[in-house]
């Protein structure tokens, strides 16, 4: 088991609300993403980040904002929930200088907006 | 899917009997890697195979790549129950740029007991 862990595991919340999904790793790694997956199935990476202070935008275009204050914790945050942001949202960390190396998955925050 | 492609989409077989799924990915790679993902949750790594391997085990599994043809193979052997899953490939491109890994579509294996 990975050492990351990612809370809530299922959220399900109102139109407009402002919601923060976090996602903390003990395995020192300086690297870390998030992940979007829809029940197709296929992962779109949406934010990474290379350390504390540095967050990137993704491959996906996200209305999601992160943060990088400490190494370990790498919280996403909308600003106000829509029904098209229901999905599962997935947490990552990979070693810095071994990025294309294994990458360790959270559990998964299930995001139903109604 | 711009990321790569696994097929068969879903596979459903008997316990005991062999399952197959293929990867197909468009762009010159350092290395490829099989995750699997258990019904609700994350993504767990099973085996990496660098550019420059064309084949490796680890217990039931048997990874094969084919640069040339841009593809790989995952074998799991003696399949049991709890190989039930989602397989998903992921490729480390070249040049590396952000040095992110690119996922594909995933197939689904379901393996009755």
């Amino acid at each position: 088991e990975a050492d990351i862990y990612q809370t809530p595991r299922y959220l399900v919340i109102g139109t407009g609300k402002k919601i923060t999904l976090e996602c903390s790793q003990t395995m020192g790694h300086d690297k870390m993403y998030w992940y979007q997956q829809d029940p197709g199935m296929e992962l779109h990476l949406i934010h990474y980040s290379y350390g504390v202070n540095s967050t990137e935008k993704g491959d996906l275009s996200s209305e999601s904002t992160v943060s990088r204050i400490r190494t370990e914790h790498f919280p996403l945050t909308l600003e106000s929930a829509r029904p098209s942001h229901t999905s599962q949202y997935l947490c990552a960390s990979s070693e810095l200088n071994r990025p294309q190396e294994t990458q360790y998955f959270g559990p998964g925050t299930r995001l139903l907006v109604l | 899917s711009q990321q790569g492609e696994e097929d068969p989409q879903a596979l459903s077989i008997q316990e005991g009997e062999n399952a197959t799924m293929n990867c197909s990915y468009k762009t010159s790679i350092n290395n490829l890697q099989w995750y699997r993902q258990n019904s609700g949750r994350g993504l767990v790594h099973l085996i990496l195979i660098r550019s420059n391997e064309r084949e490796k085990h680890s217990g039931r599994l048997r990874v094969t790549l084919d640069t040339s043809k841009k593809s790989s193979s995952l074998l799991i052997t003696a399949s049991r129950a709890a190989d039930t899953a989602s397989y998903f490939c992921a490729t480390g491109r070249i040049p590396t740029g952000a040095n992110n890994l690119f996922f594909g579509t995933g197939t689904r294996l379901t393996v009755i007991p």
